[in-house]
């Protein structure tokens, strides 16, 4: 069973650069979340989507582009990395409540992205 | 406003002990959803335990327990029994709003446990 599957798990990046974080599950989930976690601060909701072809901002969205084409796949995208993109990415997806019971998250298991 | 608290950054415990940890948040609205996820060092998001607010008994799978008090707006995690495994960080989340339509879960800013022999 994937569940929800990240990539890539590690990326180094200079200020400046861009890149694509790709998110995929096999769930069949309606939603999906990228969240970022940092040192004291827990989660923190970047974009999220409700269906394919919808997304929104959550919490911290600035500086970050999402797009849900297909279903299965959230992309997450720097356009101009910044050190203070530093952090761990966590993609998470769950079913449209009414199917599921609780709303719980599915997590991928995490990319670490270092912006030098 | 911090919706999740966990003021508890770092607990102990010894191999067998129970444990607690604290979490309460605030919401206005009656319905919503509690839930506890454990990070360990591997760095993944596990899912331990979920309740409802209006789940008239805490919720407990296995050795994990939920000490729901509504009118404190408390919903601490309770390990029975504690194991070398059970070091990990320990998220608390909030999901506000009914079941239908979509909610954004919000989480605490977590703590850490250690388990010592």
């Amino acid at each position: 069973n994937a569940g929800v599957t990240q990539t890539p798990k590690f990326r180094v990046l200079k200020t400046g650069q861009s890149m694509t974080l790709l998110c995929a599950q096999d769930m069949n989930h309606e939603y999906m979340y990228w969240y970022r976690q940092d040192p004291g601060m827990g989660l923190r909701l970047i974009h999220y989507s409700v269906g394919e072809g919808t997304t929104a901002k959550g919490e911290v969205p600035d500086g970050y582009n999402v797009s849900r084409l297909k279903k299965q796949n959230f992309l997450l995208g720097l356009e101009s990395a910044a050190p203070s993109q530093t952090s761990v990415y966590f993609c998470a997806s769950s079913y449209t409540l009414g199917q599921g019971d609780t709303g719980e998250l599915f997590f991928g298991e995490g990319s670490r992205l270092t912006v030098l | 406003a911090q919706k999740i608290t966990q003021t508890q950054p770092g607990m102990f415990v010894q191999e067998k002990e129970a444990v607690t940890l604290d979490c309460t948040y605030d919401t206005s609205d009656p319905s919503y959803g509690l839930f506890w996820y454990k990070q360990p060092s591997s760095g993944e998001m596990i899912f331990l335990i979920y309740q409802g607010s209006y789940d008239q008994q805490n919720a407990t799978e296995g050795r994990y327990s939920l000490n729901f008090q509504k009118a404190r707006k408390s919903a601490n995690l309770v390990i029975s029994a504690s194991q070398l495994g059970d070091s990990a960080m320990y998220f608390c989340a909030m999901r506000e709003g009914s079941l239908k339509g979509f909610q954004k879960l919000v989480f605490g800013t977590g703590t850490r446990l250690l388990v010592s022999p």
